[in-house]
């Protein structure tokens, strides 16, 4: 199974800071690669498909890129609604397999 | 609206079975593929088990594999998850999640999430 590593494993920052998160597989998944933001006690939202397509009603705030191996989540500014815990996954091969989480917290 | 709701879900002995159930409704359910995925107290994501719109593809986590059978019954828009021999490893709240796709492996990502069932084994 394909190993998908983010980093860091978590951080502080502040509202308004841009922030980047990044998720690295352990071999080339071309584009396919998702970003799911949870919040404690709730479900994955889907934020991102396709490394960097916006799922609906998504704020413009977040954005993705990458191709192959790396890929980067940014928060352009922060808000206080951000501070959760973001999960990459790559569905480009059986069985797709998540990062083990980044857990942004309040500076 | 879409909603998964799952249900099921509770204390179990190790070595016991359990059936969980996600009711889905807000879209056509037997256009889609759907998926089980777990997450243990205080840790990550861990896709369990997936099925395609017509049952026709099915796969398993390595560490659920023969032990965990998924269905679905697209007449009631409800996907199963029979747990059987069950470790205390097993523990997790249990989410439901629908594939944006219909077919079979490699599967997509999940547009929607149901809020999960627990499941505790413990003696």
């Amino acid at each position: 199974a394909i190993r998908m590593t983010q980093s860091p494993s978590s951080f502080s920052a502040s509202t308004g800071d841009r922030v980047t998160i990044t998720c690295r597989a352990s071999q080339g998944i071309s584009s396919y690669l998702a970003w799911y933001q949870q919040k404690p006690g709730k479900a994955p939202k889907l934020l991102i498909y396709a490394a960097s397509t916006l799922q609906s009603g998504v704020p413009s705030r977040f954005s993705g890129s990458g191709s192959g191996t790396d890929f980067t989540l940014t928060i352009s500014c922060l808000q206080s609604e951000d501070f959760a815990t973001y999960y990459c996954q790559q569905y480009y091969s059986y069985p797709g397999t998540f990062g083990q989480g980044t857990k942004v917290e309040i500076k | 609206e879409v909603q998964l709701v799952e249900s099921g879900g509770g204390l179990v002995q190790p070595g016991r079975s359990l059936r969980l159930s996600c009711a889905a409704s807000g879209f056509t359910f037997d256009d889609y593929a759907m998926h089980w995925v777990r997450q243990a107290p205080g840790k990550g994501l861990e896709w369990v088990s997936g099925i395609s719109w017509n049952s026709g593809s099915i796969g398993y986590a390595d560490s659920v594999k023969g032990r965990f059978t998924i269905s679905r019954d697209n007449a009631k828009n409800s996907l199963y998850l029979q747990m059987n021999s069950l470790r205390a490893e097993d523990t997790a709240l249990y989410y439901c999640a629908k594939d944006i796709r219909g077919g079979g492996p490699p599967w997509e990502y999940f547009d929607y999430w149901g809020q999960g069932t627990l499941v505790t084994v413990s003696s």
